[in-house]
């Protein structure tokens, strides 16, 4: 069974940082694309980033890029998001999502909160 | 640039069919798309994947209820039979070669 499990939310003062997980199983990771899609209370889903299989190419969203950075290490099946510079607007649950380019498989999402 | 255009909202009676549409920006006619579904207060779910031609997957445990068909640059999820837990948020999302993932801002549908 695929399963995608998040861990890293919580809350977070404005301009700070914080680093999400994915801890993936139940498929062969390694080989995989993944992503990292966001939820703001209220409002659809805005994907924020993908990572290939390699590690490379990588992709961010505008509203992201340049404060958060997405990795993976494919020995700990796990995918990461080292978000900095946090503001307000960051606010949502943050899903890790595998990739067909269809996305296929979500994680539970976790929950980041930025308070000012 | 690619952007997928979904109507906000949408309602039908239980038991009725209704036809969601996502619609392709110009010049990305040709464009596979993924439809998924958000219950309330719940993750997303991968219902399945829709081609141009109008062939489509389904993820496993979709139901026959749920089809898909493609008219030009419109994609369409039809859902048959109406039932309660079907009243979710609908997106549809899709990709490209060097393009980064794009979902579209998503359909509430209501069952009456």
């Amino acid at each position: 069974e695929v399963q995608l499990v998040e861990s890293g939310g919580g809350l977070v003062q404005s301009g700070g940082s914080l680093r999400l997980s994915c801890t993936a199983s139940g498929f062969t990771f390694s080989t995989s694309e993944m992503n990292w899609v966001r939820q703001a209370p209220g409002r659809g889903l805005e994907w924020i980033s993908y990572i290939s299989s390699s590690g490379s190419p990588i992709y961010f969203a505008d509203s992201v890029r340049g404060r958060f950075t997405i990795s993976r290490d494919n020995a700990k099946n796990s995918l990461y998001l080292q978000m900095n510079t946090l503001r307000a607007e960051d606010t949502a649950v943050y899903y890790c999502a595998r990739d067909l380019g269809a996305i296929d498989y979500w994680g539970q999402g976790t929950l980041v909160t930025v308070f000012s | 640039q690619l952007v997928l255009t979904q109507s906000p909202s949408a309602s039908a009676s239980l038991g009725a069919s209704v036809k969601l549409t996502c619609t392709l920006s110009s010049g990305h006619s040709s464009y596979a798309i993924a439809w998924h579904q958000q219950q309330p207060e719940k993750g997303p779910r991968y219902l399945m994947k829709l081609n141009s031609d109008g062939s489509h997957s389904k993820a496993d445990g979709i139901p026959d209820r749920f089809s898909g068909s493609s008219s030009g640059a419109e994609r369409y999820l039809t859902i048959s039979s109406l039932q309660s837990e079907d009243e979710a948020d609908y997106y549809c999302q899709t990709w490209g070669t060097g393009i980064p993932r794009v979902f579209g801002g998503g359909t509430k549908l209501t069952v009456l």
